[in-house]
């Protein structure tokens, strides 16, 4: 079985500090790593996914996720954090075996202050 | 292009009523996913259609639970015996075969009193 864990339900960063949002994984094939983010009231959109190939991988918004295998890690990063980015974030694996069906982290959420 | 539409958006229903959640997905896309979304449980999983095969329903929490694909477009997810348990987000997703990533709908708010 897949598991996903973020490690802080609760981040709090300052306008134009980094974000760093820590996600591990568990999966007995090779992972399809994903991070969505969700805005209050609204439904959940992909920021970025790995699926293979190049391991630092490139999203919207700003943000980067590098997929570590030794790690077992996908960790998020944004190098300024803008007031637009307080919302839920959430990790997420999937395998094709699963059907692609999602396994999720228990999210985080990011506060900025000004 | 339209996105993964969801109705209604919000469904207040008494305890034991039977509700009907319906999820419009992305033409194209042969595969559609139900997640439920609440305070304790976090995002999980509730059943997969993909194609003409049979759906994956392993996730569904009790046989109170159903879901079906029409004509494989429109889901409609049923609850039956409404139980405040039930009270949750429920998000619609869908996804191309094989693609790896899923678009979502903005989800049915689902409240039972």
């Amino acid at each position: 079985a897949q598991s996903v864990t973020q490690l802080g339900s609760h981040v709090s960063v300052s306008e134009g500090a980094l974000v760093l949002l820590r996600c591990n994984y568990s999966s007995s094939v090779p992972p399809y790593l994903f991070w969505y983010v969700q805005y209050p009231n609204q439904g959940l959109q992909l920021l970025l996914k790995y699926t293979t190939g190049a391991t630092l991988v490139k999203g919207i918004n700003g943000f980067e996720a590098e997929f570590k295998k030794s790690e077992t890690s996908f960790h998020l990063t944004k190098p300024s954090a803008h007031m637009s980015d307080a919302a839920e974030y959430f990790c997420a694996v999937s395998d094709k075996a699963a059907g692609n069906k999602l396994t999720f982290g228990g999210g985080t959420r990011v506060l900025v202050k000004p | 292009g339209a996105g993964v539409s969801q109705s209604p958006s919000n469904k207040v229903t008494e305890k034991g009523k039977d509700v009907e959640l319906r999820c419009d997905p992305i033409s194209g896309h042969t595969a559609l996913y139900w997640y439920r979304q609440s305070l304790g449980q976090g995002l999980e999983f509730l059943i997969y259609f993909q194609g003409n095969s049979a759906p994956d329903k392993s996730g569904l929490p009790s046989d109170r639970f159903s879901a079906e694909r029409t004509g494989g477009s429109v889901s409609t997810l049923t609850i039956q015996r409404t139980q405040q348990e039930d009270s949750a987000v429920y998000l619609c997703a869908s996804s191309l075969e094989g693609g790896g990533s899923s678009s979502f709908g903005s989800g049915t708010r689902l409240t039972v009193v």
